[in-house]
């Protein structure tokens, strides 16, 4: 099991263009988490799917940012027009079951996609 | 409001000394705490949670609902702990974490 994958680990943009930040949960994980992590401070929530369904989105900003899980295929996270502030690290998680207390919690994060807006 | 406070960006102790992360968090209900850690180059990976009272590579973290407090102690470091140390709370039937700002833990030879 490769475990939670976010591809690309580094994506550089210029203001104004769109970043797509892909993460595949864990096999058998249905439920996928996105948080923002600018420099100097702890992670942020953005967005809470299942698939084809966004659950939470309390977390993400009101304009340019999307996020989708669809039946098949990663999870992705959309930026357009991006600018200098969205520059951080975005890191997925995933879990088997929205059920963090049951026997099978696992709320397994990936290694992150790191955006730079230059 | 939730929020999770760590006081520390960073704490540096001698190897063998005793290791107290501070954790304190705001959330009226009853929470569950997490810690996770983030070795140097790799993921962040889940260390402890409260509702399961283990002790994970001698660490061990009381949830104190008087002081609102999460504490993460270790008696005695050892060089492979150092890493960036992340307090978390869950509240309700929320499933998002929040996360505090994280602690960078070295720990000296």
């Amino acid at each position: 099991n490769a475990g939670v994958m976010q591809n690309p680990r580094h994506l550089v943009r210029r203001r104004g263009q769109e970043a797509r930040l892909r993460c595949s949960p864990m096999k058998g994980h249905s439920h996928v988490y996105w948080y923002r992590q600018l420099p100097e401070e702890g992670l942020k929530f953005m967005v809470y799917l299942q698939k084809e369904n966004i659950i939470d989105e309390s977390g993400m900003p009101k304009e340019r940012f999307s996020a989708e899980f669809p039946k098949e295929g990663p999870s992705i996270l959309r930026i357009q027009q991006v600018v200098r502030g969205d520059s951080a690290a975005y890191f997925c998680a995933s879990s088997p079951s929205g059920d963090y207390r049951g026997p099978k919690y696992g709320y397994t994060f990936g290694s992150g996609t790191r955006l730079t807006v230059v | 409001a939730q929020r999770v406070t760590q006081p520390e960006k960073l704490l540096s102790v001698f190897k063998g000394a005793p290791v107290e992360l501070k954790c304190n968090y705001s959330y009226s209900g009853s929470p569950e705490l997490f810690w996770y850690v983030q070795y140097s180059r790799q993921r962040l990976q889940l260390l402890l949670r409260h509702i399961s009272r283990e002790s994970i590579k001698g660490f061990t973290a009381d949830l104190n609902k008087g002081e609102t407090s999460f504490h993460l102690k270790k008696p005695f470091a050892q060089e492979e702990d150092s890493a960036m140390y992340y307090c978390a709370l869950k509240g309700g039937g929320a499933q998002k974490l929040v996360f505090g700002q994280g602690t960078r833990l070295t720990i000296n030879p």
